[in-house]
């Protein structure tokens, strides 16, 4: 169990720029979710893909936010034209098929925009 | 309205002592699942305890303890003979299934330092 995997660990971008982040979840996951964290709050939840089916996306997500997990493994959450608010910690995480099955979380992405 | 309500921002206790962090939910769905993570300063999110709705006993996992109260819609989780190494951030957490989707929600967390 190499737990799951996100890149990278910081970002540091200019406001307007797109930014791009990856996770690799853990291998026999099939369910893979986003959240955004700030600080002093619980993670929000952004969306969830089941295998490569994106099936619940939260009006948190812009038009601007877009997320792909294009042969069900790996997922990239792709931010474009980047503002001040979107400046926080980006977390995935990954669950097996079953009810009670916790959530396995990433380091998280920490994106600031200047 | 889904809703996680964790009322205590910040709780202290001494080393080798017990902790209740509350936990109260809300939602209308008969099947649900609550979950609690510690997160330690260094950031990541640790499970401790999973509690589902149709669960009769109060899970237990080690140290920890989750004190399920349907009636009451809250779900506190005790930590037993606590530890230097359990400072840090706790979130409980509800899953729901909608339309055959899963959706989380957190609470916004309790800081929880342990005292030597």
């Amino acid at each position: 169990d190499t737990g799951v995997s996100q890149d990278p660990r910081h970002k540091i971008t200019k406001r307007g720029q797109n930014v791009t982040f990856r996770c690799d979840p853990i291998s026999e996951h099939n369910r893979l979710y986003w959240y955004r964290q700030t600080l002093g709050q619980g993670p929000e939840f952004l969306t969830y893909f089941q295998n490569e089916a994106q099936l619940e996306k939260s009006r948190l997500l812009s038009d601007r936010f877009s997320a792909e997990r294009p042969k069900g493994s790996f997922s990239t959450l792709e931010i474009q034209r980047t503002e001040q608010g979107d400046s926080a910690m980006y977390l995935c995480a990954s669950s097996p098929q079953g009810d009670d099955q916790p959530q396995h979380f990433g380091d998280g992405t920490r994106l600031s925009i200047l | 309205a889904q809703k996680i309500t964790q009322t205590q921002p910040g709780m202290f206790v001494q080393e080798k002592e017990a902790v209740t962090l509350d936990c109260t939910y809300d939602t209308s769905d008969q099947s649900y699942g609550l979950f609690w993570y510690k997160q330690p300063s260094s950031g990541e999110m640790i499970f401790l305890i999973y509690q589902g709705s149709y669960d009769e006993q109060n899970a237990t996992e080690g140290r920890y303890s989750l004190n399920f109260q349907k009636a009451r819609k809250s779900a506190n989780l005790v930590i037993s003979a606590s530890q230097l190494g359990d400072s840090a951030m706790y979130f409980c957490a509800m899953r729901l299934l909608t339309s055959g989707t899963y959706k989380y929600i957190f609470g916004t967390g309790t800081r929880l330092k342990v005292l030597a």
